[in-house]
């Protein structure tokens, strides 16, 4: 079973510019969260998505924002990009009924996004 | 490799010996606890899990031990090996889906 693929790995983008990411979660994984990873802070949780909803959200500001489809792929996007999000997004998804909070979550690889 | 904490603890042991990564958690609530490895370049990897109901749990080489008195987590890695130099993750959660993530200990392996 493929694990869970994130688009693009790396990005490089200007200040005020936007950006969408992509996760492709594993087949059957209808929940699909969103964590931001920075040496500073670690792994911050951004939101979670699952049937196509936002069922649960992080402390970031409006300009983070997300979205699943139907095939319960999930994209994110940052506009008016600023310095201090330059940092590591992971998507995790998560097991088969995505109803309990215990089911384990699987990380992708990760998208690296600097900006200049 | 890129680096995922530049501020990280760093637990250094020798190869064969066992290692011990120490976790507080927060959340007096929290029902679900998980173990993460993350090499450089990757995402968190799952390790192993164990749910309030427990105080233990193995693995092939590793095992979770619960303390929910002192809000207190640890792993432990057996014969540890080069192959687990990495950062180590706990993470806890309390039925809101949502998960937190402890600031993570860098392991080292030495030979």
């Amino acid at each position: 079973k493929a694990g869970v693929t994130q688009t693009p790995r790396y990005l490089i983008k200007t200040r005020g510019q936007q950006v969408t990411l992509s996760c492709s979660p594993i087949s059957g994984h209808r929940s699909v969260s969103w964590y931001q990873q920075t040496p500073g802070q670690g792994l911050q949780f951004l939101f979670e998505y699952f049937s196509e909803t936002q069922r649960n959200k992080g402390n970031f500001p409006g300009r983070f924002s997300g979205r699943q489809f139907s095939n319960s792929r999930s994209e994110m996007n940052v506009s008016t990009l600023e310095l201090g999000d330059s940092a590591l997004y992971l998507c995790a998804t998560r097991g088969a009924s995505g109803t309990s909070s215990t089911d384990t979550q699987y990380f992708g690889p990760g998208t690296r996004l600097t900006v200049l | 490799g890129e680096s995922v904490g530049l501020h990280l603890p760093t637990l250094s042991v020798q190869e064969g010996d066992n290692s011990i990564i120490n976790c507080a958690y927060s959340n007096s609530a929290s029902d679900y606890f998980i173990w993460y490895k993350q090499e450089s370049g990757k995402g968190p990897q799952f390790i192993i899990d164990i749910r309030s109901n427990m105080d233990k749990r193995q693995g092939q080489r590793v095992t979770v031990l619960l303390n929910k008195t002192v809000k207190h987590l640890s792993l432990q890695i057996a014969a540890t090996q080069p192959g687990d130099s990495a950062v180590y993750f706990c993470a806890e959660t309390s039925g809101t889906y949502k998960y937190i993530f402890g600031t993570g200990t860098r392991l080292k392996v030495l030979a």
